[in-house]
């Protein structure tokens, strides 16, 4: 069975340009969960998709944003880039129980 | 609101040793607990989960983690290191009800010295 997936592996952009992340869940996981891990931060919660809505959010702008899609798969769009958004960027899919499946992230660079 | 608490950035052990990672936890309701643990440069890989049930669970690797609830504590431990175990671990925590998402704490480094 594919675990959950991420592309790309690194992004790297420059202060003000827009990045979109990609995750794909495992098959039968309806729900996907995005993290933000910067270096000395932790995890940080971004956003939960379940059923293609958005669930809630973290305590990020409103540049950071995105969507799931009807096959579950989901996009992570962050606007406007700056340089502290450089960070690893998780994905994660669940079942009901809330176990949680970690993808291998997406490293983005901000210059 | 729910939060985690892993009270050392860093734990050293020789090989061989008892190895134990601590964590302490605040939710509303009934928690669902978990540990993670991290590689450098990669995604977090689950290792145990108490939802319910026996107070010590057993995970992958050799770890377990023994429940708490007077203590709200969910200490993970293993009765020999290894010196593979050497990585960063995440104990996270979420509430029974709707909102699933779960938090994280700040994470352990256990480094395991040969």
């Amino acid at each position: 069975e594919a675990g959950v997936t991420q592309s790309p592996t690194h992004l790297i952009k420059t202060r003000g340009q827009q990045a979109t992340l990609r995750c794909s869940p495992i098959s039968g996981h309806t729900s996907v969960y995005w993290y933000q891990q910067a270096l000395g931060l932790g995890l940080q919660f971004l956003l939960w998709y379940d059923e293609g809505e958005e669930r809630n959010r973290g305590n990020f702008p409103p540049r950071f944003s995105g969507r799931q899609f009807p096959n579950y798969s989901s996009e992570l769009n962050v606007n406007a880039l700056e340089l502290e958004d450089s960070a690893l960027y998780l994905c994660a899919s669940s079942t009901l129980a809330g176990g949680l499946f970690f993808g291998s992230g997406t490293q983005l660079s901000v210059l | 609101a729910q939060s985690v608490a892993q009270p050392e950035d860093q734990v050293n052990v020789a090989e061989g040793n008892p190895l134990t990672v601590k964590c302490t936890y605040s939710v509303s309701g009934n928690p669902y607990l978990f540990w993670y643990v991290q590689y450098p440069n990669r995604g977090l890989q689950f290792l145990l989960k108490y939802i319910t049930g026996d107070n010590l669970v057993k995970g992958s690797y050799g770890f377990e983690a023994e429940f708490n609830k007077s203590q709200t504590s969910f200490h993970l431990k293993k009765p020999s290191a290894l010196v593979s175990d050497s990585a960063l671990y995440f104990c996270a925590v979420r509430d029974s009800g709707s909102a699933r998402q779960l938090t994280f704490g700040s994470g352990t480094q256990l480094t395991v010295l040969p």
